[in-house]
């Protein structure tokens, strides 16, 4: 079984400035896929990035950038120039390659950024 | 109007009653999803569906039940609501290998 870890419950970063979030996960598997989800206030689940495990190269989305270390296993989101739109729980999740594509979810981080 | 649509939004129902959670989707995919959503845990699976009457246990399927009578809709249901069934609950629908699409989430509270 998969195992999805994010071990900062909450952080907080200033309008403007760069967080970065942690992920790590635990797999046997060698095709998968990692997503970063956020949720704001008004519950919605949105896709903010994705990852496939094969890809080398980090994805990138606007202000959303990953870096995707497979063999330390780890998955951080950072985000730059920080809004206050940003302001969310994120969580990572990790998928397998077909076998039911069942999302396993990070325990997720509360992120707020201040004015 | 949303590509996933879950009702009720919020629901309060006592300890002991039986309550329904519905999901229709808009997406003409096949594969339906519940999680559901506690502080500190992320999100977990309850069930999930394949295909119309194709039914398959999650994570933490003791308690409820599901039905899938066709391929836009995924009802989950609580036979006999608990206190500690109080959370929120997503459905979710994708196709292979692509990203999960949420509903807006339903979030029950159960006294």
């Amino acid at each position: 079984a998969q195992t999805v870890t994010q071990s900062q419950p909450e952080m907080s970063v200033q309008e403007a400035e760069t967080v970065t979030l942690s992920c790590t996960y635990d797999t046997s598997e060698n095709n998968y896929y990692l997503f970063w989800y956020k949720q704001p206030p008004s519950r919605q689940m949105i896709l903010v990035i994705r990852q496939e495990a094969y890809k080398q190269q980090n994805a990138t989305e606007n202000r959303f950038s990953v870096n995707f270390q497979k063999a330390a296993k780890s998955f951080s989101l950072k985000i730059s120039d920080s809004q206050l739109g940003d302001t969310a729980m994120y969580f990572c999740a990790f998928m397998k390659h077909n076998a039911g594509n069942m999302l396993t979810f990070g325990g997720g981080t509360r992120l707020m950024v201040k004015p | 109007d949303a590509d996933v649509t879950q009702t009720p939004r919020n629901r309060i129902t006592k300890t002991g009653k039986r309550i329904m959670l519905e999901c229709s989707q808009t997406k003409g995919h096949d594969r339906m999803y519940w999680y559901r959503q506690d502080p500190g845990l992320g999100l977990r699976l309850i069930y999930y569906s394949f295909d119309v009457k194709d039914i398959n246990k999650g994570e933490i399927s003791d308690g409820y039940s599901v039905s899938r009578q066709a391929q836009a809709k995924f009802s989950l249901s609580l036979e006999s609501a608990i206190p500690n069934q109080t959370a929120l609950y997503f459905c979710a629908t994708k196709d292979s290998n692509t990203e999960a699409f949420f509903g807006q989430g339903t979030r029950l509270t159960v006294v």
